[in-house]
């Protein structure tokens, strides 16, 4: 286990529903990350959050609205999402984000999403 | 931005033989390049990673090698196992912030009997 727990670990959903995900580590981090992992694309990094402060937003689609509300929880709010939207959703954390030096990031084992 | 490169997309080997996965970047200021592995069912973690200022780095098996000039690096896994069939990606930090990562498209990696 990497100390980072994502629940569902599997999601069906229609266009129309409203869904949410959820990432908790157990790190004390600072960090935290959502990636989009689609089949034969590399990994897309869509929202970072910094001492609970978004400071990336990767051009989402706004159907996709995330939520910090402390440093060991992250969320990812899904609303009127489309087919290519289905895909693996990855959360991260690392010590630090604002640095010189890299700090590793360690991931959940993902939310394998299905949009019908 | 960074835009990173990796080959092959597969590759299968037989146990005890060695594999070797490449990636190309184009940003000259990268000074990070991690590699991490994916098994079925999880999330990419960290195997080994490499900073600008050494050109090779071992562990155990796993050795990393970059070549600023040509700005490539490349994974060498020694004396490979079954275990180590799974998905392996490169990355390259984003000019300027050392924790936002571009990852290449993956190498499936299939080690037979």
């Amino acid at each position: 286990e990497t100390g980072v727990t994502q629940t569902p670990r599997h999601l069906v959903m229609g266009m129309t529903n409203k869904k949410s995900l959820k990432c908790e580590q157990h790190l004390g981090h600072n960090a935290m990350y959502w990636y989009k992992q689609s089949a034969k694309k590399p990994l897309e990094l869509m929202f970072v959050y910094s001492l609970e402060e978004r400071v990336e937003n990767n051009s989402v689609p706004s159907r996709f609205s995330p939520e910090c509300p402390n440093s060991s929880h992250l969320f990812l709010h899904l609303h009127t999402l489309q087919p290519e939207d289905s895909a693996l959703y990855l959360c991260a954390s690392s010590q630090v984000y604002y640095s010189d030096s890299p700090y590793e990031q360690y991931f959940g084992p993902g939310t394998r999403l299905t949009v019908t | 931005g960074e835009n990173v490169e990796q080959h092959p997309s597969t590759l299968s080997v037989q146990e005890g033989d060695s594999a070797v996965i490449k990636c190309t970047y184009s940003d000259s200021a990268s000074n990070y390049f991690p590699w991490y592995k994916q098994e079925l069912g999880k999330g990419p973690q960290l195997i080994i990673d490499i900073r600008s200022n050494v050109g090779e780095k071992k562990d155990q098996r796993i050795a990393v090698t970059l070549n600023k000039t040509a700005k490539h690096f490349s994974l060498h896994i020694t004396e490979t196992q079954p275990e180590d069939s799974a998905v392996y990606f490169c990355a390259a930090p984003f000019t300027g912030t050392a924790s936002k990562l571009t990852f290449g498209t993956g190498t499936r990696l299939q080690v037979t009997l």
